[in-house]
């Protein structure tokens, strides 16, 4: 079946600091990827996403590569603010219905 | 914009009684969908629609129903509130690509 693993929480950096959450994957052929972020106290919302290998995907300054060699989709991002503190979610598209399987989750708290 | 409502925001029930949460969206999205949150476990799927009469389950489906009587409205109702359901609770629509939009939350607590 379906499944992702991230790496767990929490993940303290400071501010300007280089952030990297891994994610892998199990999953019948080449699903669509997602990165999912979920700030304080709201419900979440789509970072970014790659539909086929090699995509990357990228937004707010956040990046992930579609890696099948590796079954991985690893977020970065260069230089992290305080902002950016919340709760990542990697996540794969199931099937033909639009329904996700997500990860446990990866809390990242950024300090000035 | 309002996007996903949600209600209650949140909520403290006694065990045995019955809750319905309720998810309205104004985006016109064929699917929807509610997930429970917990620690360590991410999001789960409990029951999803594709369309408007049309539902299914979940992972974790079990103590939970839902109805699609119109595009807009997606109710989860609890029949008999047991403390393992204790969770925030999220619904969501989106349009099957996976870029789905989420409500607020709905935290319940069963006591």
């Amino acid at each position: 079946g379906n499944s992702v693993t991230q790496m767990e929480g929490p993940v303290t950096l400071s501010e300007e600091a280089f952030l990297t959450i891994n994610c892998t994957y199990t999953a019948t052929g080449y699903p669509s990827l997602f990165w999912y972020v979920q700030y304080p106290g709201e419900g979440l919302q789509l970072l970014l996403k790659a539909t086929k290998a090699d995509d990357k995907g990228s937004n707010k300054g956040f990046e992930a590569t579609y890696r099948k060699e590796t079954t991985s989709f690893h977020l970065e991002k260069g230089s992290v603010q305080v902002s950016d503190s919340a709760v990542y979610f990697c996540a794969l598209l199931k099937d033909s219905w639009g329904k996700l399987q997500f990860g446990a989750g990866t809390q990242v708290v950024v300090t000035p | 914009i309002a996007g996903i409502t949600q209600a209650p925001t949140s909520q403290i029930l006694a065990a045995g009684r019955r809750m319905t949460l309720r998810c309205t969206q104004d985006m016109r999205h064929n699917a929807m969908y509610w997930y429970r949150q917990d620690l360590g476990l991410g999001l789960r799927l409990i029951h999803y629609s594709n369309t408007a009469g049309t539902t299914g389950k979940g992972e974790v489906p079990d103590g939970y129903s839902v109805s699609r009587a119109n595009t807009d409205d997606f109710p989860l109702t609890l029949a008999s509130a047991v403390p393992s359901q204790t969770s925030v609770y999220f619904c969501a629509s989106g349009s099957y690509t996976g870029e789905l939009f989420f409500g607020e939350g709905s935290r319940l607590t069963v006591l």
